[in-house]
């Protein structure tokens, strides 16, 4: 079956720019995650949701990043004024529940370079 | 808080060696403690678990034991093969979560010759 689908693969943006990125879980997932991972280092959670609410954003690093899933499937991670800094892989986790029980499902990632 | 420290990389073994790549680690309590690995072109992945002190976890020929006393979670293979080729994360839930929150280590890129 389908996995996670992260759309677009690679971004290329200027330094102030906005950008979005998108994430579509695996049908039937209930809980969602964002992670960032720098080269070189493992992921960093951002925020995950369970169904449409965002149960935990402790990981976004500041206030221009948002992430939002309306309608409790596909989310989509918003980014305002993007800085260098914020070059990396985002990756999407997808799983049945939000239990610990449940492996995370992710997606091949969207590499984001800010110039 | 929790933290997860992997032996530094990459590692280059030839086909059928031994594998070990280490992993330790620093929580509050006893986690469940997982290896998820992430192979060319492809999204990272679960690939075993131990959610207990002495459970041992294991998956494709890859085993790693949960050992409290040395806070360790090592991942091994007796004979590793070219398709093994792939990068491996150690991780644990972050803060005593009891969701998806993980927190990875670095990574150890592992690189099998034929």
């Amino acid at each position: 079956g389908a996995g996670v689908s992260q759309t677009p693969s690679n971004k290329v943006t200027e330094k102030g720019k906005y950008v979005e990125l998108r994430c579509d879980p695996i049908s039937g997932h209930t809980a969602l995650y964002w992670y960032r991972q720098s080269l070189g280092q493992g992921p960093e959670f951002l925020i995950y949701f369970q169904g449409t609410g965002a149960a935990d954003d402790s990981g976004l690093p500041n206030d221009r990043f948002f992430a939002v899933r309306p309608e409790g499937s596909v989310s989509t991670l918003k980014i305002q004024r993007t800085e260098r800094g914020d070059s990396a892989v985002y990756l999407c986790a997808s799983s049945w529940t939000g239990t610990g029980e449940s492996p995370l499902h992710f997606g091949n990632g969207t590499r984001l370079t800010v110039t | 808080g929790d933290s997860v420290t992997q032996m530094e990389g990459p590692v280059t073994l030839s086909e059928e060696a031994f594998l070990t790549i280490n992993c330790t680690y620093t929580a509050t309590g006893y986690p469940s403690l997982f290896w998820y690995v992430q192979y060319p072109g492809e999204g990272l992945q679960l690939l075993l678990k131990a959610t207990k002190a002495d459970d041992k976890g294991s998956n494709k020929g890859f085993e790693a034991t949960y050992r409290k006393e040395t806070t360790s979670f090592h991942l091994e293979k007796g004979s590793v093969q070219v398709s093994d080729s792939a990068v491996y994360f150690c991780a644990l839930p972050a803060g005593g979560t009891s969701y998806g929150k993980l927190t990875f280590g670095q990574g150890t890129i592992l690189t099998v010759h034929p």
